[in-house]
């Protein structure tokens, strides 16, 4: 079966600081990637994602990431956050057009707490 | 336009009784999925429809949990005999297709809590 991992359950920085928040999934086959966001109060939203190409993928706000098919992995970047980055960050992986068409398989989530 | 929204926003039941949580999708949006989200825990899938058709429930935990789309739009969750173990955000989403490119649209969720 699928998983999803992220390493890090709670992660405080300072404004400017650089972020890299980890996440790793189990499956052999094609996948697409996704990290979501959910600001405090406010509902999940998508982040950026990844289906194939390059595998640096550019979101909003300025976050990018890396797949790394041979690590298994899709961690997220930002150079440089600020306090509006606040918030709950989750990785999630689809595969591809097999099982359920679409559904996402979410890891635990990482808080990602912002010092002004 | 609108995004999708659930009702109730939040729901206490006391243990035994029955829930139903609605969800209104985007407009013409054909997927619509189902999502759990216990308490520190990321979103688990529960059940998807395309148009009026459920096409997996594999993520349903029993067999309290149903869950219907009869017109291809509005969709209720309906938890039948709720335990203290169902506590949780329900989360909605849709989509414009049934393919995974296509990004899913969150609800804001309807946090149930069981006595």
């Amino acid at each position: 079966a699928q998983s999803v991992s992220q390493h890090n359950h709670h992660v405080i920085l300072s404004e400017a600081a650089s972020l890299e928040l980890g996440c790793n999934y189990s499956y052999g086959g094609t996948v697409n990637l996704f990290w979501y966001v959910q600001y405090p109060g406010q509902h999940l939203q998508l982040l950026l994602k990844y289906f194939s190409g390059d595998p640096l993928v550019k979101g909003i706000k300025g976050f990018e990431a890396e797949f790394i098919k041979s690590k298994f992995s899709f961690n997220l970047r930002k150079p440089s956050v600020q306090w509006s980055d606040t918030a709950e960050y989750f990785c999630a992986v689809n595969a591809g057009y097999g099982g359920s068409q679409g559904n996402l398989i979410f890891g635990k989530g990482t808080k990602l707490s912002v010092k002004p | 336009g609108a995004g999708v929204s659930q009702s109730p926003r939040y729901k206490v039941a006391k243990r035994g009784q029955d829930v139903a949580l609605r969800c209104d999708p985007i407009s013409g949006h054909v997927s619509l999925f189902w999502y759990q989200q216990a308490l520190g825990q990321g979103p688990e899938f529960l059940t998807y429809f395309q148009n009026e058709a459920q096409l997996d429930k594999s993520g349903l935990p029993s067999d309290r949990f149903f869950a219907e789309r009869p017109e291809g739009s509005v969709s209720t969750l309906k938890i039948q005999r709720t335990q203290q173990e169902d506590s949780a955000v329900y989360l909605c989403a849709s989509s414009l297709m049934t393919r995974p490119e296509y990004e899913q649209y969150f609800g804001p969720g309807t946090r149930l809590t069981v006595t």
